[in-house]
């Protein structure tokens, strides 16, 4: 079993939708949880950064952390075909000058 | 600004040559992560340095695989006889290495390497 379990879609929704996606994790010592974004052929980009359990809003963007469960969401509002793209959760047990921990990725499809 | 630039973007090699993937990080970051990504999955981490110092070479999957980061700024992930499992996507990432608040990890674009 992996460390961080991510399902890798691909996910198909029409604009407009919400959209949820998660990973769960099995090392407890994990306490800094980020999602990053990935266009074809990019570097992943970092969208949201949660330290510990708690949400996060940054606009469309919502990232839950759920230590008890050792689960992880991000949900995005009014998705748009400009959403489309990978998204990779991450993880480490310690402030960013740490091994990053990644799941497979979702690929997610916006269809106007 | 500029980002975390990497060279070359495409390399394709026989199986059995060396090669050498370069890696520019942002001015001033002191971390510097190497992660190599196969096709549909996830980054994995190879390596990563602090300044020149290599703190942690536990990913890099065989002694083939060679990184350094001589004078604490760009660094090379060299790979000798490259093997056909050694095709991927290589990133690379920096940081500024905070003890405290959001440190965050800048990605390159990667460099694809083939091997046929």
């Amino acid at each position: 079993q992996k460390e961080v379990e991510q399902d890798p879609g691909p996910l198909s929704v029409p604009e407009g939708a919400i959209v949820s996606l998660n990973c769960t994790y099995s090392n407890s010592a994990f306490q800094y949880f980020m999602w990053y974004r990935q266009y074809s052929r990019k570097g992943p980009e970092l969208l949201m950064y949660t330290y510990s359990s708690g949400n996060k809003e940054d606009g469309r963007f919502t990232a839950q952390v759920d230590k008890s469960s050792k689960y992880i969401s991000l949900f995005i509002r009014d998705s748009q075909p400009s959403d489309s793209a990978t998204y990779l959760c991450a993880m480490s047990a310690w402030n960013g000058n740490t091994p990053l921990v990644f799941g497979k990725g979702t690929r997610l499809s916006v269809i106007a | 600004g500029a980002g975390v630039s990497q060279s070359p973007r495409y390399k394709v090699a026989k199986r059995g040559q060396d090669v050498a993937l370069r890696c520019d990080p942002i001015s001033g970051h002191v971390s510097l992560f190497w992660y190599q990504q196969a096709l549909g999955q996830g980054p994995e981490f190879l390596t990563y340095f602090q300044n020149e110092a290599q703190l942690d070479k536990s990913g890099l999957p065989s002694d083939r695989f060679f990184a350094e980061r001589p004078e604490g700024s760009v660094s090379t992930l060299k790979i000798q006889r490259t093997q056909q499992e050694d095709s991927a996507v290589y990133l690379c990432a920096s940081s500024l290495a905070l003890r405290e608040g959001r440190d965050e990890q800048f990605f390159g674009p990667g460099t694809r390497l083939t091997v046929l």
